[in-house]
């Protein structure tokens, strides 16, 4: 079994300032991990994966995360934020023999200050 | 190329009554998953199906069920509905390659029930 936590649930930021998103996971056998992007009234899109290789991957709106297998964590990060990347994020793995099923983080609301 | 499609976007029904909600995955993808969202659960697994046969379930009672048919649209139904049913439910379609994980999900819009 898998699990997933996100220690912030709602993050404030100014525009144009950095930003990183926490995520660290647990599970018994090697897993997929997702970053995904909810805004209002919407279903999740999802902003980048890491399934192997190069552990800094980068995604769509400028972000990216970084995989650390000692640490079991996935932060997310953007260098520069603007009032549309105000939003929910969840952090989400899948393990890697055959199973469909995405276990999710209960999401941070990122915030952007004008 | 189309995305996942959910329908209604939109529902109201009273307690006790059933409802039926539909997912119309991508073109080409095989596997459907079904997720229940609300404020104080988060994102939770329902269940998903492959091939018209169900490979996996998540942990809730069996008022909550579904099925897909040859073409891979699916539908959920949930019976004798409750007030805690009311949620945001999210349908996501996958390749599925044989023998992987999940490689990427693609997310429709949602259902929003609300049971009154």
């Amino acid at each position: 079994a898998q699990s997933v936590t996100q220690l912030d649930s709602q993050v404030p930021v100014f525009e144009e300032a950095p930003v990183e998103l926490r995520c660290n996971y647990s599970s018994s056998v090697s897993v997929y991990l997702f970053w995904y992007v909810q805004y209002p009234n919407q279903g999740l899109q999802l902003l980048l994966k890491y399934l192997s290789g190069s552990t800094l991957v980068k995604g769509i709106n400028g972000f990216e995360a970084e995989f650390n297998k000692s640490q079991t964590s996935f932060h997310l990060r953007k260098p520069s934020v603007h009032i549309s990347d105000t939003a929910e994020y969840f952090c989400a793995v899948s393990d890697l023999f055959g199973n469909e099923k995405l276990t999710f983080g209960t999401g941070t609301r990122l915030t952007i200050i004008p | 190329k189309a995305g996942v499609t959910q329908t209604p976007r939109y529902l109201i029904k009273t307690r006790g009554q059933q409802v039926t909600l539909s997912c119309s995955p991508i073109s080409g993808h095989r596997s459907v998953s079904w997720y229940q969202q609300t404020p104080g659960q988060g994102l939770q697994f329902l269940f998903e199906y492959f091939s018209e046969t169900q490979r996996n379930k998540g942990n809730f009672p069996g008022r909550f069920s579904g099925r897909q048919f040859s073409n891979s649209r699916s539908e959920m139904n949930v019976s004798t509905l409750e007030l805690g049913d009311s949620a945001l439910y999210l349908c996501a379609s996958s390749l599925s390659v044989r023998g992987g994980g999940n490689t990427e999900a693609f997310f429709g819009q949602g259902t929003r029930l609300t049971v009154v």
